[in-house]
């Protein structure tokens, strides 16, 4: 199956900075997922964005569809100890009938 | 409390011997997934079901078998010719529209 480009594969930063990943395709996407996932449990979903061009936020969470309907981009604004986790992103393309994945970004946020 | 239930958290299987995962939501949604998670990794799809009485196969499917005959539940039998079977394994529904994906807690299967 086809996989997203997510990136960075890991970031360490400090308590109180902001974060960035994103997720790129070579297919165009009509859903765009973000999950959060602690070791040993499910992911967890924090934002769905379903129109190009759609931002959305959740708390301290903004995510957006990116127009080209081919990325999506995570944002965390003021990184607390309980961010840390992975991200991952999820899409689904026009066509389809079934979520892909990326890889998945490590947080690690230092208090 | 409305969600997707995966039993048991930790299991053991010995080399040769079938073991069945369980996977039930209360959601009433009528897709539901297994994903597989190896280290590190991200999430690969082994099977999914849309409806009742009815499955596909994902990636990975092979050594692997599933039922759907009720809406609620989706187990997954791991069987001995999935060579490589320590992973952490993921259950997922969701309704049709719009499709976004619900996961459980996961169950981590390990080898004796």
């Amino acid at each position: 199956g086809q996989q997203l480009n997510q990136s960075p594969q890991s970031m360490f930063i400090q308590e109180g900075e902001d974060v960035s990943m994103n997720c790129t395709s070579s297919s165009i996407f009509n859903t765009w997922l973000w999950y959060k996932q602690d070791p040993g449990e499910g992911p967890v979903l924090l934002i769905a964005l379903y129109k190009a061009g759609e931002l959305t936020s959740n708390g301290r969470l903004t995510a957006q569809f990116g127009i080209t309907r081919k990325d999506s981009f995570l944002n965390i604004s003021a990184s607390i100890p309980s961010d840390v986790g992975i991200y991952f992103c999820a899409g689904r393309e026009t066509s389809g009938s079934r979520l892909t994945f990326g890889e998945g970004t490590q947080l690690t946020v230092n208090p | 409390d409305g969600g997707i239930t995966q039993s048991p958290k930790y299991l053991f299987r010995k080399e040769g011997q079938n073991v069945t995962l369980s996977c039930e939501q209360n959601l009433n949604h009528d897709a539901m997934y297994w994903y597989r998670q190896d280290p590190g990794q991200g999430l690969r799809l082994i099977y999914y079901s849309q409806i009742v009485n009815d499955f596909q196969k994902g990636d990975i499917a092979e050594g692997y078998s599933v039922s759907r005959e009720k809406k609620e539940s989706f187990p997954l039998t791991v069987t001995s010719a999935q060579k490589n079977p320590t992973a952490f394994y993921l259950c997922a529904s969701s309704s049709s529209q719009p499709e976004t994906q619900y996961f459980g807690p996961g169950t981590r299967l390990l080898v004796l």
